[in-house]
C-alpha cells in the first residue's frame, strides 16, 4: 500500500495558478502511477490526467488540456498538480491517486482549492 | 462522459443488509471488468473497498461484496455496523483517453 500525503488548502484570485503537492510513501514510487481527481462542492467526482513516474509519460483529461500540468520528482517521492487560469468552477477538493491504470487503489486525504475574489 | 447514476441515499438498521446500484453504460459498467468501490468518511482519505466488480482487497471484510448485471453494477453491504455509514463512489474504467468515469455518490445511514 501506498500512503498518500497532500499540501495544505490554498485560497487563489481568479485567473492565478495553484499547485498542489502529494508525497508518497510505502512503496517505490517510480514504479506507481499517480492521477488526480477533484470534487467540486456538490459535484461528482473528476478524473484530471495522470503521469506515469517509470515513463515519465502524462496524459490529461480533454477538458483540462493546457491548464494543467502534472510532474513528479522521483528523488523526493513528490508528485505535483498545477492548473493555471483559476476560476470559480475551479473550487473543489483535489485528490492525488495511486492509479493501477484500471483501478484507483490509494487515495491522498485531499487538498481544498479555493478560487475567490 | 456522463457520471455514473447511483442513488443518493440508502440506510438501514445495525444487522441487516443494504444493497445500491451503480448505473453506467457499455462503454464503461457494461464494457469492462473494471468497476470499484469507495468508502468516504467525510473528512478521510476514500478506501477501496471492492475492485474488478467483485473483489475485496485484502483487509476488507466479507460483509462488502459487489456485482453486476449489465450496464448496471450493485455493492451489497451485509451485516451492517455503525461504522459502514459513509458515502461511497463507484468508478469503471472507461478508456484510454479518459480512463475513469465516477458515481454520484451514496451516502448510506444505519438506522
Amino acid at each position: 500500500q501506498v500512503q498518500l500525503v497532500q499540501s495544505g488548502a490554498e485560497v487563489k484570485k481568479p485567473g492565478s495558478s495553484v499547485k498542489v503537492s502529494c508525497k508518497a510513501s510505502g512503496d517505490t514510487f517510480s514504479r506507481n502511477t499517480i492521477s488526480w481527481v477533484r470534487q467540486a462542492p456538490g459535484q461528482g467526482l473528476e478524473w484530471m490526467g495522470r503521469i506515469i513516474s517509470i515513463l515519465d509519460i502524462t496524459n490529461y483529461a480533454q477538458k483540462f488540456q493546457g491548464r494543467v500540468t502534472i510532474t513528479a520528482n522521483k528523488s523526493t517521492s513528490t508528485a505535483y498538480m498545477e492548473l493555471s487560469s483559476l476560476r470559480s468552477e475551479d473550487t473543489a477538493v483535489y485528490y492525488c491517486v495511486r492509479d493501477a491504470m484500471t483501478t484507483i487503489v490509494d487515495w491522498g486525504q485531499g487538498t481544498l482549492v479555493t478560487v475567490s475574489s | 462522459q456522463s457520471a455514473l447514476t447511483q442513488p443518493p441515499s440508502a440506510s438501514g438498521s445495525p444487522g441487516q443488509s443494504v444493497t445500491f446500484s451503480c448505473t453506467g453504460t457499455s462503454s464503461d459498467v457494461g464494457g469492462y471488468n473494471y468497476v470499484s468501490w469507495y468508502q468516504h468518511h467525510p473528512g478521510k482519505a476514500p478506501k477501496l473497498i471492492i475492485y474488478e466488480v467483485n473483489k475485496r482487497p485484502s483487509g476488507v471484510p466479507d460483509r462488502f461484496s459487489g456485482s453486476r448485471s449489465g450496464n448496471t453494477a450493485s455493492l451489497t453491504v451485509s451485516g451492517l455496523q455503525a461504522e459502514d455509514e459513509a458515502d461511497y463512489y463507484c468508478s469503471s474504467y472507461a478508456g484510454n483517453n479518459n480512463p475513469y468515469v465516477f458515481g454520484t455518490g451514496t451516502k448510506v445511514t444505519v438506522l
